[in-house]
């Protein structure tokens, strides 16, 4: 299994600012997903992070938005940029153990005013 | 595309036994997940089968797969308060790939 943290656990932040959120995994891992929960709803991924090459990002995300950084094998970071009420979600990163055991952080609860 | 379909809301004594079934619609899929996500709370990774099995155990959950068809079920036996959350069923491939997730079935456990 993984043990996997995030910051913040959650934040309520204004209309038009930004949030960087972390993720760290007690092991290395070869590729990180960003996820999406709004209020209601299932999971959405936003983006694919490997380690040193840019994230790959699915339809409807873009990097100006949604930057993801991926520093090393035991980290990373989503930033939600110029934020709307419609960004309000949880935002959750995983990884992959032994190659098909997908773990997930507890979530990151984002509320836009 | 793919595609993954639960129904929404299940409600069962305690005690009993619950059934939450999922349809998915990529035949490529080589693992099949379930996952709990209490209130408040981030998904826990309840049991997966790979797809060339139709039946896994684990304790007090039973997974069944019949991939002719498709469909996904897990069973709880002896169904406890502590049950009740949401149950996302989720499929993908082998490796690296990230999960495609169904709406999540509401799993009401009535004392």
């Amino acid at each position: 299994s993984a043990v996997i943290s995030q910051k913040p656990s959650r934040d309520i932040c204004q209309r038009g600012t930004s949030l960087t959120i972390q993720c760290q995994v007690d092991s290395q891992v070869t590729m990180m997903f960003w996820y999406r929960q709004q209020p209601g709803q299932s999971l959405t991924l936003i983006a694919t992070a490997n380690q040193g090459s840019e994230a790959t990002y699915e339809s409807g995300f873009v990097i100006d938005k949604f930057p993801i950084s991926r520093p090393n094998l035991t980290f990373s970071t989503l930033t939600v940029s110029n934020m709307s009420p419609e960004d309000s979600s949880i935002y959750l990163c995983s990884v992959v153990v032994g190659g098909h055991e997908q773990y997930f952080g507890p979530g990151t609860r984002l509320t836009v005013t | 595309g793919e595609d993954v379909e639960q129904s929404l809301f299940l409600s069962v004594r305690e005690g009993d036994s619950s059934v939450i079934n999922c349809t998915y619609t990529d035949s490529s899929s080589t693992y099949l997940y379930w996952y709990k996500q209490e209130p408040g709370a981030g998904l826990q990774l309840l049991t997966y089968i790979f797809s060339n099995m139709d039946m896994k155990q684990d304790q007090r959950l039973t997974v069944l797969l019949n991939k002719k068809d498709k469909h996904l079920s897990l069973r709880i036996a002896d169904t406890q308060t502590g049950d009740s959350a949401i149950y996302f069923c989720a499929e993908g491939g082998s490796g690296n790939t990230p999960l495609v997730f169904g709406k999540g079935t509401r799993l009401s456990v009535i004392a």
